[in-house]
């Protein structure tokens, strides 16, 4: 059935290193969604790309969909301790019309 | 804060039990979407449900059920609990569904002994 992976399932960065994490879907997506859930929090919504290629930036996050619709990275620079959670991106799951979760990239920043 | 209300927050129970969650969606939201996200687990989706009717089926197991209500606010109902349905539950909520954006609620931490 159709897939969304992503990697690495953790990441433990130095506080100012740059960290990014890739999202691969088995099938072409015609949006991809990230969403950042906080220890002990609840996932919220971060950005939505739909544009083939599209890149996005939200101060120091950027937001990469590939060209082939099938990926899509999120890249953060310089790690502030306030990035600290989990990072899910989603994509649609084939007709069904609701999201398919990503199992998250697992963030932790050390001061 | 989402606009997304669940109750209770925090539920401990007995294996055999059964217990209710209840989520209220955002103001003009229609569809509502429960999802199970177990320790260091992603977001194992259950069911989804539009405008009071069944929408689409997840991961959800016999045992477990939901309904949403003419208010549009909907409840997850978990039988026979087993010690391995000890999780986060999270109800999320959506505009029309489809592909949009959702807004989770702060879940219910349900604790199976």
């Amino acid at each position: 059935g159709q897939q969304v992976m992503q990697i690495p399932q953790y990441q433990h960065v130095q506080e100012g290193e740059d960290f990014t994490t890739y999202c691969n879907s088995s099938t072409t997506l015609s949006n991809i969604q990230w969403y950042k859930q906080r220890p002990g929090g609840h996932p919220v919504f971060l950005i939505q790309l739909v544009k083939s290629g599209e890149v996005k930036k939200q101060k120091r996050l950027t937001f990469q969909f590939g060209e082939a619709k099938k990926n899509s990275s999120l890249h953060i620079t310089a790690t502030q301790t306030t990035d600290v959670g989990t990072y899910f991106c989603a994509g649609p799951r084939g007709s069904q019309g609701n999201l398919i979760f990503g199992k998250g990239t697992k963030l932790s920043v050390k001061p | 804060d989402s606009g997304v209300t669940q109750t209770p927050k925090h539920l401990i129970t007995a294996t055999g039990q059964r217990v209710t969650l209840r989520c209220s969606p955002r103001s003009g939201d229609l569809s509502v979407y429960w999802y199970q996200q177990s320790l260091d687990q992603g977001l194992q989706f259950l069911i989804q449900y539009y405008n009071g009717e069944e929408r689409a089926k997840g991961n959800i197991l016999e045992r477990f059920s939901a309904q949403q209500f003419p208010d549009l606010h909907s409840e997850l109902n978990l039988s026979s609990l087993e010690l391995g349905d000890s999780a986060l539950y999270f109800c999320a909520s959506a505009v029309w569904g489809d592909t949009d954006t959702q807004y989770f609620g702060p879940g219910t931490r349900l604790t199976v002994l």
